[in-house]
């Protein structure tokens, strides 16, 4: 299995832009979710889904969108992006969100 | 937003020491607590989820206990290696309508072990 994947590792925006983050799992999970971590800030949860064409708002949602046509897959997009969503973004899945999340490599996402 | 903290935010100890380290969570509305550990440049990896009150786990050297109803959980290392220099996280789970869907997490120990 590859467990979490992830694309891209890396991406630099111009302020304006737009872009999806890719998120993928292997494992039948129905749980997955996006966290983004900042320093001195810990993970923190933007938006989670329990199941295909299921999601909710997390801790700090605003300016991200998500959507979950399969279990498989949860990207995560950016309409406009801001310096402010200069981080990097971790997506995890579980087989509920009581359970442990494995996590993807993370994406760096910078933007100028 | 649910308060979450974990000290100290980090430590520096010898190879061999024995150390600890603290998650405090609100005491009200429990799910679950998770602990993770994050080594630099990877992901973190569970270590351990914990549900009840008074739980014990264990893994190799690595230990955690759970006070629910004060809510806090320790977690222990018995004699440091190097290769236990990473950053802890804990992750607390609330109860109510969203039961187990919203972690929280603490914003880590970062544990480094000189040799």
């Amino acid at each position: 299995n590859a467990g979490v994947t992830q694309t891209p590792k890396f991406q630099v925006l111009k302020t304006g832009q737009s872009m999806t983050l890719q998120c993928a799992q292997d494992m039948n999970h129905e749980y997955m979710s996006w966290y983004r971590q900042d320093p001195g800030m810990g993970l923190r949860l933007i938006h989670y889904s329990v199941g295909a064409g299921i999601t909710d708002q997390g801790e700090v949602p605003n300016g991200y969108n998500v959507s979950r046509s399969t279990t498989e897959d949860f990207p995560l997009r950016l309409l406009s992006a801001a310096p402010s969503q200069t981080s990097v973004y971790f997506c995890a899945s579980s087989y509920n969100g009581g359970n442990e999340q494995f996590f993807g490599p993370g994406t760096r996402l910078t933007v100028l | 937003i649910l308060n979450v903290e974990q000290s100290p935010q980090s430590l520096h100890v010898q190879e061999g020491d024995s150390t600890n380290f603290t998650c405090s969570f609100p005491s009200s509305n429990f799910y679950a607590l998770h602990w993770y550990r994050w080594e630099t440049a990877k992901s973190p990896e569970a270590l351990f989820v914990m549900t009840l009150n008074g739980d014990e786990k264990k893994k190799g050297r690595i230990s955690a206990t759970l006070n629910t109803k004060e809510g806090y959980s320790y977690l222990y290392i018995k004699g440091s290696q190097p290769e236990d220099s990473a950053t802890y996280l804990c992750a607390f789970l609330p109860g109510g309508n969203n039961a187990g869907n919203m972690l929280t997490f603490g914003g880590g120990t970062r544990l480094m072990v000189k040799p």
